[in-house]
């Protein structure tokens, strides 16, 4: 499965635009890309899924270029309640079990 | 409303005891996976399962066994516990095709304390 790199932590103010970066040199031809989201003292929960170009749901935005080794997560208008950690992960989807790799996600907090 | 239900919201072990960590899906998933989640380290798997009786280790699987006698159930031992297992622990469930657009289901978690 692919290896994703994504910001430690970040900071936005309310009302503002948050993107968030992830980095996946080394996805593969079948693999998808899916967001979660985490808040403090509960499970993570999915909040978007794609493969290429852009994806846009409720929540948030998935942005995805035309080579996929990057992807970025846009959350328009900040509140204070998305303040979370957002993790990134690659991998295939279809029949089978699949080891996915959460890491570290990037911790976001949005200010007043 | 789909369910992962895990048993205790918080629990407090002493050292060398054997702890049992219950999880319970209603979604008929075929896969089930137990995390632990560090500050710092983010969420490590520890072990899932594909099937009933069927189990893998994950990237941390020292220390914990894992049973699967049904479908829902997914339970998590820690033989012997130590204070380095002091953590959150995360139970997840998901359809054998993966985490597609509903994704894995987690549960609140467990935070164990071992003193």
């Amino acid at each position: 499965l692919a290896k994703t790199t994504q910001p430690i932590s970040m900071d936005s103010y309310e009302g503002q635009e948050v993107n968030i970066t992830c980095s996946h040199n080394n996805i593969a031809t079948n693999d998808y890309i899916t967001w979660y989201q985490q808040f403090p003292s509960q499970g993570p929960r999915f909040i978007i899924q794609g493969y290429k170009t852009k994806v846009t749901n409720e929540v948030a935005s998935l942005f995805i270029p035309a080579d996929r080794k990057s992807s970025t997560l846009s959350l328009p208008r900040v509140s204070l309640s998305d303040t979370a950690v957002y993790y990134c992960l690659v991998g295939p989807l279809g029949p089978g079990t699949y080891k996915y790799i959460f890491g570290t996600g990037t911790r976001l907090k949005v200010l007043a | 409303d789909v369910k992962v239900t895990q048993s205790s919201r918080y629990l407090v072990k002493r050292t060398g005891e054997k702890v049992f960590l219950e999880c319970v899906q209603d979604m008929d998933h075929e896969n089930m996976f137990w995390y632990r989640q560090d500050p710092g380290l983010g969420l490590r798997l520890i072990y899932f399962s594909y099937d009933v009786k069927m189990k893998e280790k994950g990237d941390i699987p020292e220390g914990y066994s894992v049973s699967r006698e049904k479908k829902e159930r997914f339970s998590l031992i820690l033989e012997s516990a130590s204070t380095n297992q002091t953590s959150m622990y995360l139970c997840a469930s998901s359809l054998r095709e993966g985490p597609g657009l509903d994704g894995y289901t987690f549960g609140s978690g467990t935070r164990l304390t071992v003193v």
